[in-house]
């Protein structure tokens, strides 16, 4: 059972507009959230985090969002470029021993529109 | 080299070659990780090391053996492989008493098993 899940798969969105990539976790014990960003023939790479005592950080152009009632987060990003078109996956982290792993959504294709 | 360093980038192999996979951190961290990444699926841990000691193995099959030689290198030893092994192997590397457990990833090994 997925304890990470982003349900859309892909998002359309025209330049200078805003994407809202979603994602849900069934595990209260994370206290850490993380997005990724992922372009074809590389590996994903860090964006922005969210401690689970917050409810909101922002980071430039990307802002994400915590719910932690409804285990929800988005990830906001305005204005959209063409460049920001990857895959962009959801992870989450709780203490587990020596080392944080992180438990990853399936990924949403992001792709932005000139 | 700076970051997350994985080769080779590609690598197709029949089911009865041995061969080696090789990631290399030149971030200063003492964790790293063994990714596996199918099509359409989530990231899926197969290994952690903390300390240069393995801390995590995920139902991996013994065809798949990992080796941490030191805190820098991580190899992934892949013998008698199936056809359904074939996915993108990234490694990733982190601080173990990092806060959020923010991992940095290679551009992974794009793996075809014949």
């Amino acid at each position: 059972d997925q304890q990470v899940k982003q349900n859309s798969p892909s998002l359309r969105v025209q330049e200078g507009r805003i994407s809202i990539l979603n994602c849900d976790y069934t595990n209260s014990m994370f206290d850490y959230f993380l997005w990724y960003k992922k372009y074809p023939a590389e590996g994903p790479t860090f964006l922005i985090s969210i401690s689970s005592i917050k409810d909101k950080n922002e980071d430039g152009r990307f802002t994400v969002f915590l719910n932690k009632s409804a285990k929800h987060l988005s990830l906001h990003i305005v204005p959209s470029q063409p460049g920001d078109s990857a895959v962009y996956f959801c992870a989450a982290s709780g203490s587990s021993g020596s080392a944080r792993q992180l438990t990853f959504g399936s990924g949403t294709q992001l792709t932005v529109l000139p | 080299e700076t970051g997350v360093t994985q080769t080779p980038r590609h690598l197709v192999m029949g089911m009865t070659n041995k061969k080696s996979l090789k990631c290399e951190q030149h971030l200063g961290h003492n964790a790293m990780y063994w990714y596996k990444q199918s099509a359409k699926k989530p990231l899926e841990l197969m290994f952690v090391y903390s300390l240069e000691e393995r801390v995590e193995n995920n139902s991996v099959p013994s065809r798949f053996s990992p080796e941490c030689p030191n805190s820098s290198h991580l190899f992934l030893h892949l013998h008698t492989l199936q056809p359904e092994d074939s996915a993108l192997y990234l490694c990733a590397s982190s601080q173990a008493s990092g806060q959020g457990g923010e991992q940095f990833f290679g551009p992974g090994t794009r793996l075809t098993v014949l």
